[in-house]
C-alpha cells in the first residue's frame, strides 16, 4: 500500500501567515495527489487535485506543488476560515490511502 | 447541484449488519465510479471501498470480506452492505463521488454527502 506521511501533524499560525504542510509518499504516485480541508463536524471539501490544480470555487491563497514521492500544501495569507484540518490522498492505485492529517490552529 | 445524500446510520450490535445507502442527485450517476470513505471518532480519514461505472469493485483491505458495495444506475443510489460489524467500524461514513483526471481512472472525490453515523456497541 501507498503510505502518506503528512508533516507537522500541528501547527499553530496567525492571520496573514503564509503556511505550508507537506505529503510524503511511500512510493512513486506521479501527481496523483489531492488535498482536503475539513472543518469539525463537517464534510471534507476538496482543495487541490493532482497536485496542483485548483479545485473549482477554491480561493487562489491555497496552492498545492510536488510530484513523485514529494508534495506540499501552501496557503498564503491566511484567513480565519482556514483553520481547519488538512489531508493529502494518492489516488495513484488502489487501495486509496490518505495522510495522518494536520490540524491547523489559530495563534 | 451535485447532491449526495448518506442514510442507514445507526446503533448496531457487534456481529450485527447494516446497510448504507447513498442517493444521489445533481449528475448523470451511472458515468461516476462512487465510493466510500468512514472517519472515527476523533481520528482521521480512512478510505473503505469505490464501485466503478462498470461495476466494478474495490475495497480496503480491513473489510476482509464483511463489506460488500452496489450501485442502482436506475435508482441513482449506492450501497454499502457491512457485515460482522466490530467495535472498530464505529464511524461516520461518507459517500463520495469520484472524477477522474489524466490517465487515472479515480481521480478526485469531488463531492462528499454529510455522513452518516455507525456506532457499534453492545
Amino acid at each position: 500500500d501507498d503510505q502518506l506521511t503528512q508533516s507537522p501533524s500541528s501547527l499553530s499560525a496567525f492571520v496573514g501567515d503564509r503556511v505550508t504542510i507537506t505529503c510524503r509518499a511511500s512510493q512513486n504516485i506521479d501527481t496523483y495527489l489531492n488535498w482536503y480541508q475539513q472543518k469539525p463536524g463537517k464534510a471534507p471539501k476538496l482543495l487541490i487535485y493532482a497536485a496542483s490544480s485548483l479545485h473549482s470555487g477554491v480561493p487562489s491563497r491555497f496552492s498545492g506543488s510536488g510530484s513523485g514521492t514529494e508534495f506540499a500544501l501552501t496557503i498564503n495569507t491566511l484567513q480565519p476560515e482556514d483553520f481547519a484540518t488538512y489531508y493529502c490522498q494518492q489516488s495513484c492505485r488502489t487501495p486509496i490511502t490518505f495522510g495522518q492529517g494536520t490540524r491547523l490552529d489559530i495563534q | 447541484e451535485v447532491q449526495l445524500v448518506e442514510s442507514g446510520g445507526g446503533l448496531i450490535q457487534p456481529g450485527g449488519s447494516l446497510r448504507l445507502s447513498c442517493a444521489a442527485s445533481g449528475f448523470s450517476f451511472r458515468d461516476y465510479a462512487m465510493g466510500w470513505v468512514r472517519q472515527a471518532p476523533g481520528k482521521g480519514l480512512e478510505w473503505v471501498s469505490v464501485i466503478r461505472d462498470s461495476g466494478r469493485t474495490f475495497y480496503a483491505a480491513f473489510v476482509e470480506g464483511r463489506f460488500t458495495i452496489s450501485r442502482d444506475n436506475s435508482k441513482s443510489t449506492m450501497y454499502l452492505q457491512i457485515n460482522s460489524l466490530r467495535a472498530e467500524d464505529t464511524a461516520v461514513y461518507y459517500c463520495v463521488r469520484t472524477a477522474p483526471y489524466g490517465t487515472g481512472w479515480y481521480g478526485k472525490n469531488d463531492f462528499w454527502g454529510q455522513g452518516t453515523l455507525v456506532t457499534v456497541s453492545s
